[in-house]
């Protein structure tokens, strides 16, 4: 079974609101996660790393005040996209930092 | 810097067809870990296998095998005898060892199709 779930699977949002996307490890604890991002007919793109109780490290060309990370707890981290803006439209992915990296679900997000 | 190739954008084959998916991957790190995921048209990234570094022995899992090669950077995969289910992105996948184990760098993906 799924180790890694995300919530919701579908967003849409206006222009200009912001979105929460949770990540949540079953069954084990996750001091580290991962966030990537898939744009359509592309590649994944580690956006950043989520760490339980300290701050997130972004990669380099990923604005961390638009995309907010917390990881407040040993099985959840949570992705919010501020002022979401149609470019942010994209298939957003995390993953636990486990042996063999599984991946959640994954929740796609439209900006109109 | 690390980098994934994945030359095969698109490969269509017919039903019970061998084919193969290359990968060339560089990186400047000695301890290293290689992976492949399949990505079906629902979205979800299926883990496949992983690899490390040290451990060039070939592997077979019922109808799927990898080879890899540290001589060309090579870490293929091979379905055999494919099966309409098998249509699905795949892609092959690096990361690096130590404190930076999981931070994946994913090749561009291959598109299998296979028809019946």
């Amino acid at each position: 079974g799924a180790v890694v779930s995300q919530h919701p699977s579908r967003v849409i949002c206006k222009s200009g609101t912001s979105v929460k996307i949770e990540c949540r490890s079953l069954d084990f604890q996750a001091t580290t996660m991962f966030w990537y991002r898939q744009f359509p007919k592309q590649s994944l793109m580690l956006m950043a790393t989520s760490n339980e109780g300290s701050k997130a490290t972004y990669e380099q060309g990923v604005e961390k005040d638009k995309f907010l990370i917390n990881h407040a707890s040993l099985t959840l981290s949570t992705l919010t996209v501020t002022s979401a803006h149609p470019e942010d439209s994209s298939f957003y992915i995390c993953s636990n930092s486990g042996d063999e990296q599984f991946f959640g679900p994954g929740t796609r997000l439209t900006v109109l | 810097a690390q980098k994934v190739t994945q030359a095969q954008t698109e490969i269509s084959v017919v039903e019970k067809e061998d084919v193969t998916l290359d990968c060339v991957y560089e990186t400047r790190d000695t301890t290293y870990y290689l992976f492949w995921y399949k990505q079906p048209p629902s979205g979800e990234l299926v883990f496949l296998i992983r690899r490390n570094s040290f451990d060039e022995q070939n592997e077979i899992s019922g109808r799927y095998s990898w080879n890899f090669q540290k001589s060309t950077s090579s870490f293929n995969f091979t379905i055999t005898a494919s099966q309409v289910v098998d249509s699905a992105v795949y892609f092959c996948a690096l990361s690096r060892g130590g404190t930076s184990y999981g931070k994946l760098t994913f090749g561009q993906g291959t598109i299998l199709t296979v028809h019946p």
